[in-house]
């Protein structure tokens, strides 16, 4: 079954204390992006890699730190968290696009909800 | 810069009614458009899609979204709703060159669905 999957799916956790999101697909595709959700303000964009070895950032990148060492897994790393980062995150894959691949779809995780206190 | 806005955060309507979700986009070039589903505790789910073409676009569960470039526009209809699609609704835009760019998403119309 093609799939996202990330872990945890929840998580409590003080201030400072480093935690990794691990997410990791199946479908072998080149792109990943992660994602926070908030009430009111939607979807936000906090990292995306278009390919291995290659990552840039989001919207909100403060304070997150990602990597793409492998095709199928797009860690996010919040080295020292913050109670504003509580938050919904999800991370996202598709393949790569471009002027005859018309596919942007995106294949979500289920979410892994952090709370910071 | 792009945009998409949602005007409606809460919309409630009968079961068996019909709904109209509505979107606006902001966005320089021809966009992709997109509309996504987030049942409680789900992660989001592709209803439809609108690339380039017929204007009126078919998707999953019986919805349907009509793209309007005069208006740019991109609302989403279903002519009798179930209990069952009540959830968390999302439009989003995208490029229409999938280079480094990403999809821009609204920020959410929750659906509540009355017996």
């Amino acid at each position: 079954e093609a799939q996202v999957t990330q872990n945890p799916r929840y998580l409590i956790t003080v201030t400072g204390k480093k935690l990794t999101v691990t997410c990791s697909q199946n479908m072998n595709h080149e792109y990943m992006s992660w994602y926070r959700q908030d009430p009111g303000l939607g979807l936000r964009q906090i990292y995306y890699s278009m390919n291995v070895e290659v990552t840039d950032k989001g919207d909100v990148p403060e304070g997150y730190k990602v990597s793409r060492k492998e095709k199928r897994n797009f860690p996010l790393i919040l080295e020292s968290p913050s109670p504003n980062q509580t938050s919904l995150y999800f991370c996202a894959s598709r393949r790569k696009g471009g002027e005859r691949v018309k596919t942007g779809e995106l294949f979500f995780g289920e979410g892994s909800r952090l709370t910071v206190l | 810069a792009q945009s998409v806005t949602q005007p409606d955060i809460h919309i409630t309507v009968s079961e068996g009614a019909s709904l109209e979700l509505r979107c606006n986009y902001s966005y320089g070039a021809t966009p992709y458009l997109f509309w996504y589903v987030q049942s409680p505790g789900q992660g989001l789910q592709l209803l439809l899609k609108y690339f380039s073409g017929d204007t009126l676009v078919q998707g999953i569960k019986g919805f349907e979204a009509e793209f309007k470039r005069s208006q740019s526009s991109f609302n989403l209809r279903k002519p009798s709703v179930h209990w069952s699609d009540a959830a968390e609704y999302f439009c989003a835009v995208g490029p229409s060159n999938f280079g480094n760019e990403k999809l821009t998403f609204g920020t959410g119309t929750r659906l509540t669905i009355i017996p």
